[in-house]
């Protein structure tokens, strides 16, 4: 079954650094989504992705956050500056139509120090 | 911000008892998905219910969407060990949030052989 593949599975980084978490969407989805889900709390949303531009973000995703498909095959979270808050478990998910159909990833857990 | 509150929260039964839990909310979404993500991994979809009123059915598990596509509901017939993890439900957004996914806090069951 074709599956979303997040690399690396762990990243440790120290606190002011940049990281790039990155995605291998399913290869005949046309949208993609990061989301984040910090120890105990809900899944949220961070931004979704389509036709090579954010069509969406949520209040989280600010200026330190940026996506990027640099090729035709993978996508990638880059936040610029981290902050202890931002360790979470971050996940991508692609789909083949709008709000339908996700499949997710199974997560890269950073851990800012 | 659109709400999703799922109860219970925890919920520890015998083999061969019957369940049900209820994702409920105050605003109207598009769909109501349904999730469930073991420990260290990403969600995976269960299901997709998109009309008021939709039963749809999995093999022992049974999902509801309210006439008013407003809450949702899970029942599990005859539990087995193997049900034991997160349920998460999961509320996709209207017009321009429609991409976006709006997740409960998850119901986490546990069913004891």
């Amino acid at each position: 079954e074709p599956e979303v593949t997040q690399t690396p599975s762990h990243q440790v980084t120290q606190m002011g650094q940049e990281v790039i978490l990155r995605c291998v969407p399913i290869s005949n989805h046309l949208y993609f989504y990061w989301y984040r889900q910090i120890l105990g709390q809900k899944v949220e949303f961070l931004v979704s992705f389509y036709n090579n531009e954010i069509s969406e973000k949520s209040e989280i995703f600010d200026d330190q956050f940026s996506v990027e498909r640099p090729d035709g095959s993978n996508f990638t979270l880059k936040i610029r500056s981290t902050k202890l808050e931002d360790s979470a478990m971050y996940f991508c998910a692609s789909s083949e139509d709008r709000g339908y159909g996700y499949t997710f990833g199974s997560g890269t857990r950073l851990t800012v120090v | 911000t659109q709400l999703l509150e799922q109860s219970p929260q925890f919920l520890s039964i015998q083999e061969g008892e019957n369940l049900t839990v209820y994702c409920n909310s105050s605003s109207v979404f598009s769909s109501l998905q349904w999730y469930r993500q073991e420990p260290g991994e990403g969600p995976v979809l269960l299901v997709t219910v998109v009309t008021g009123g939709e039963v749809k059915k999995l093999k022992r598990l049974t999902f509801q969407f309210g006439d008013a596509r407003k809450d949702s509901s899970l029942h599990i017939t005859a539990a087995q060990p193997g049900d034991t993890g997160l349920y998460l439900c999961a509320g996709a957004g209207r017009g321009s949030t429609l991409g976006r996914l709006y997740f409960g806090r998850g119901t986490q069951l546990t069913v004891w052989p």
